[in-house]
């Protein structure tokens, strides 16, 4: 069975500086990765994606994430947090031939001044 | 124009009530979804439909009803609202095997 484990609920960070969120998946066969951000009142809007080849992918809005096969991992940053990437953060995991993605529990960042 | 649109935006409804939300997608994409998200749970898939004539159960779909009027239109229905239903749900759409693409959400309030 597919499922994703984001293990922190919440996380504060100052504006300014560095945040990584952490996502661990499982999944059967060659996985297809997510990044959601949702901000309040808002629907989920993708930030970015990988599907194959460099591991290291680049998304909108400043954020990158990494994804380690070896550690089932793909994990989110960005190197200087602004006030308004305060939101909820989900990731995902589906597969080609799959039906469905699978969702993470979400983090949600809190952004002080 | 936003690709995914939901009607209504916000409901408020009795328990016993019938209710029906619905997702309109101008994308062109055979696949749609409607999933429930409730704190703490991240997001469940209810039901899900790959077109007109296929439609399938998702993790939760108990409780609830799906139509897929055309290519563009997939409404999700409470036969019967009860409190635990209040929840805020997303309709969804994807290409084959793609990232999906998600409406603004419908916050529903069963009192």
């Amino acid at each position: 069975a597919q499922s994703v484990t984001q293990p922190d609920i919440h996380i504060t960070v100052s504006e300014g500086a560095s945040l990584e969120l952490r996502c661990n998946y499982s999944y059967g066969a060659t996985p297809y990765l997510f990044w959601y951000v949702q901000s309040p009142g808002q629907g989920l809007q993708l930030l970015l994606k990988y599907f194959s080849g460099d591991t290291l992918v680049q998304g909108i809005k400043g954020f990158e994430a990494e994804f380690k096969r070896s550690q089932s991992s793909f994990n989110l940053r960005k190197p200087s947090v602004h006030w308004s990437d305060a939101a909820e953060y989900f990731c995902a995991v589906g597969g080609l031939n799959d039906y469905k993605l699978s969702f993470g529990a979400g983090t949600t960042v809190t952004v002080r001044a | 124009d936003a690709d995914v649109t939901q009607t209504p935006r916000n409901r408020i409804t009795k328990t016993g009530k019938r209710i029906m939300l619905e997702c309109s997608q101008t994308k062109g994409h055979d696949r749609m979804y409607w999933y429930r998200q409730d704190p703490g749970l991240g997001l469940r898939l209810i039901y899900y439909s790959f077109d007109v004539k296929d439609i399938n159960k998702g993790e939760i779909s108990d409780g609830y009803s799906v139509s897929r009027q055309a290519q563009a239109k997939f409404s999700l229905s409470l036969e019967s609202a009860i409190p635990n239903q209040t929840a805020l749900y997303f309709c969804a759409t994807s290409d084959y095997g793609g990232e999906q693409y998600f409406g603004p959400g419908t916050r529903l309030t069963v009192t």
